[in-house]
Formats: structure tokens, C-alpha cells, sequence
């Protein structure tokens, strides 16, 4: 079965410090894709990022990079200069595909608070 | 564009009740999603339907059921409602045919007492 890990349950910071959000997962799948999404105290989930199992090139949008390895199962976030506006939970997701159909399977989020 | 929009926002029901949640996606997405979120079991899938058919359904009760219309907007309901059932119900769209992200409406707080 698929499944996500996120360690960090709550991350404080000040505003400026870099911050890194780890995520590992485990599946059997050879191909799958892994998310990023933010749950601002509104609770809305916002999609930051999509990333496909067979390209394993880093992201960077902005103060938003993400690192990408397959070998350790890994797909970390790091926000740079971290503000106060970051401060959200983040959810990493594999989805798990069929003809048709996408599930996301969710890790348990990390709690971001950033402090001015 | 208009993001995905769910209706009510906030529902307060009494345990044995039934609920009726709504979903309209974003305009051109044919697939819409359930999931759940709770603070003890995290977030959940409940379902996905495209073309008014079910494709995927997560570990729920029968309870649980959703319907899809021509026009892609979705609602789920619950039956008999639990207090376990008190949740944040988020519903998410995006486009079919392919892995191609969600994205999710602001949710409806169930609160059952």
C-alpha cells in the first residue's frame, strides 16, 4: 500500500530563517506522481506542486524549491526567507493511478509557524 | 476562473440525521473528489466520480454515498449520521484523462452532535 511520511509534526521559525519539510514515501508503483499542498488557517488546500516519478530534476518557484530523490524516497520542500504569510500546514501526497481515477493518499502535514 | 465551490460552508446536524453536501468544479474540470479531514485520522479519500459514474472509492461506510450530474457538479451525502462523522468535507476537481493536480474547494465543517 502507499503511504507518505511527514516526521515534523510542527516547525518554528523567524521570519528569514530557511525552513526544509520533509516527506518520504513508499510505493510499488514505477510510475506515480507527488504533490505539495498548503492549508492555510482558512482551510482551503492549495496545490504548489506536481512532480512525476521519472523526472527527478529540483524545483525552484521563487522562495519555494523542492528536491526531488528517488533513491531515498525523498521529496522535500524548502521555503527560503521564510515570512509570516508561510505560516500553513503543508501536506506532501502520492497519488495513486488507475484508468480513470487518481486517490491521494496524504501524509499527516507539518505545521509551519512562522514568527516576525 | 472560479476556483471549486462547496455549499454549505458550515453545517451543525444531531446524530441519526442525514446531510447533503455540494460541489461545483472549476469550469472544464469533469472530475470531482471527496475527502475527509479529521484531526485523528488525517485527510482521507471517500470518492471520485467523472462522467456521473463512481471510479474510486476509499475505506467509508455505505453511509457514505455520492452522485455526480451531467454538468460535473457533485454532492455527497451521509447518512445517519455519527459524531465521528464531524469533519472538514473537502471536495477537489481537476481535469480528467490524466495525473493531472486537484484542486479543492474551502470545505464544509460538519459538526455533529
Amino acid at each position: 500500500a502507499q503511504k507518505v511520511t511527514q516526521a515534523q509534526t510542527e516547525i518554528s521559525v523567524v521570519e528569514k530563517e530557511d525552513v526544509t519539510l520533509d516527506c518520504v514515501y513508499e510505493t510499488r508503483d514505477t510510475t506515480y506522481y507527488l504533490f505539495w499542498y498548503k492549508q492555510p488557517p482558512s482551510g482551503e488546500l492549495v496545490f504548489l506542486i506536481r512532480r512525476n516519478s521519472f523526472d527527478e530534476q529540483n524545483e525552484i518557484s521563487g522562495r519555494y524549491s523542492w528536491n526531488f530523490q528517488k533513491s531515498t524516497s525523498s521529496f522535500n520542500f524548502t521555503i527560503t526567507a521564510s515570512q509570516v504569510v508561510d505560516s500553513a500546514v503543508y501536506f506532501c501526497a502520492l497519488s495513486e493511478e488507475g484508468t480513470g481515477f487518481q486517490k491521494l493518499v496524504f501524509g499527516t502535514g507539518t505545521r509551519l509557524l512562522v514568527s516576525p | 476562473k472560479a476556483g471549486v465551490t462547496q455549499t454549505p460552508r458550515y453545517l451543525i446536524k444531531t446524530r441519526g440525521q442525514q446531510v447533503t453536501l455540494s460541489c461545483s468544479p472549476i469550469s472544464g474540470h469533469r472530475s470531482v473528489s471527496w475527502y475527509q479531514q479529521t484531526p485523528g485520522q488525517g485527510l482521507q479519500f471517500l470518492f471520485e466520480y467523472f462522467s456521473e459514474t463512481q471510479r474510486n472509492k476509499g475505506n467509508f461506510p455505505g453511509r457514505f454515498s455520492g452522485r455526480q450530474f451531467s454538468n460535473s457538479r457533485s454532492e455527497m451525502n451521509v447518512s445517519t449520521l455519527e459524531l465521528g462523522d464531524s469533519a472538514l468535507y473537502l471536495c477537489a476537481s481537476r481535469i480528467a484523462g490524466g495525473p493531472y493536480e486537484q484542486y479543492f474547494g474551502p470545505g464544509t465543517r460538519l459538526t455533529v452532535t
